[in-house]
């Protein structure tokens, strides 16, 4: 069946740094891919998404590029800030939304 | 910021007790989903509705009932509560257009059962 894979974290890096996250999927057919973000204490929100391969979705500096050849929908961001330590989640939806488990990740100032 | 409320936000009950959790949405979508949130699981998909009395089975729907008689409200019952049952749950909704439609969660309900 349909999964997605992502980096285990919890990620830390240094304010300024260069973000991957990784995400990796199987599927059948041919899925939208999203990635969400989670803040403490709050529900996820939709950060980016994808509709077909090559497309990039980008959003408040992150970008991500849907990858039919490799599976692959990583996460970018070329200087991360205090503020973006939060949980993020991968996701796929073909016939239903598939999330990965989730990367904590923690931004030191 | 989507129309979703849950509530109560924050419960503590017994085992064997019966909880119901409410979402409620002003956004008229047609989707509806209950999910949970454990620590190395991700979100689990429990239940979901596609219309006013219709629902469905997600991954871990065992010891859970939902119930949809209006479109904005989505309602999660745990019948008799256990301590595995102690989890954060979440409430999403989604509109039409497709399924590259994002959906659009609450904030979440802690629940600890004791």
């Amino acid at each position: 069946g349909d999964s997605v894979t992502q980096m285990e974290g919890p990620v830390t890096l240094s304010e300024e740094a260069f973000l991957t996250i990784n995400c990796t999927y199987t599927a059948t057919g041919y899925p939208s891919l999203f990635w969400y973000v989670q803040y403490p204490g709050e529900g996820l929100q939709l950060l980016l998404k994808a509709t077909k391969a090559d497309d990039k979705g980008s959003n408040k500096g992150f970008e991500a590029t849907y990858r039919k050849e490799t599976t692959s929908f990583h996460l970018e961001k070329g200087s991360v800030q205090v503020s973006d330590s939060a949980v993020y989640f991968c996701a796929l939806r073909d016939d239903k939304i598939i999330f990965g488990k989730g990367t904590r990740l923690h931004i030191l100032p | 910021d989507a129309g979703i409320t849950q509530s109560p936000r924050h419960k503590v009950t017994e085992t064997g007790t019966p909880v119901t959790l409410r979402c409620h949405q002003t956004e008229n979508h047609r989707y509806m989903y209950w999910y949970r949130q454990d620590p190395g699981h991700g979100l689990r998909l429990i239940h979901y509705s596609y219309g006013v009395k219709d629902t469905d089975k997600g991954e871990v729907s065992d010891g859970y009932s939902v119930s949809r008689s209006k479109t904005e409200d989505f309602l999660l019952t745990l019948e008799s509560a256990t301590s595995s049952q102690t989890s954060v749950y979440f409430c999403a909704i989604r509109g039409e257009g497709g399924d590259n439609q994002p959906q659009h969660f609450g904030d979440g309900t802690r629940l600890s059962i004791l």
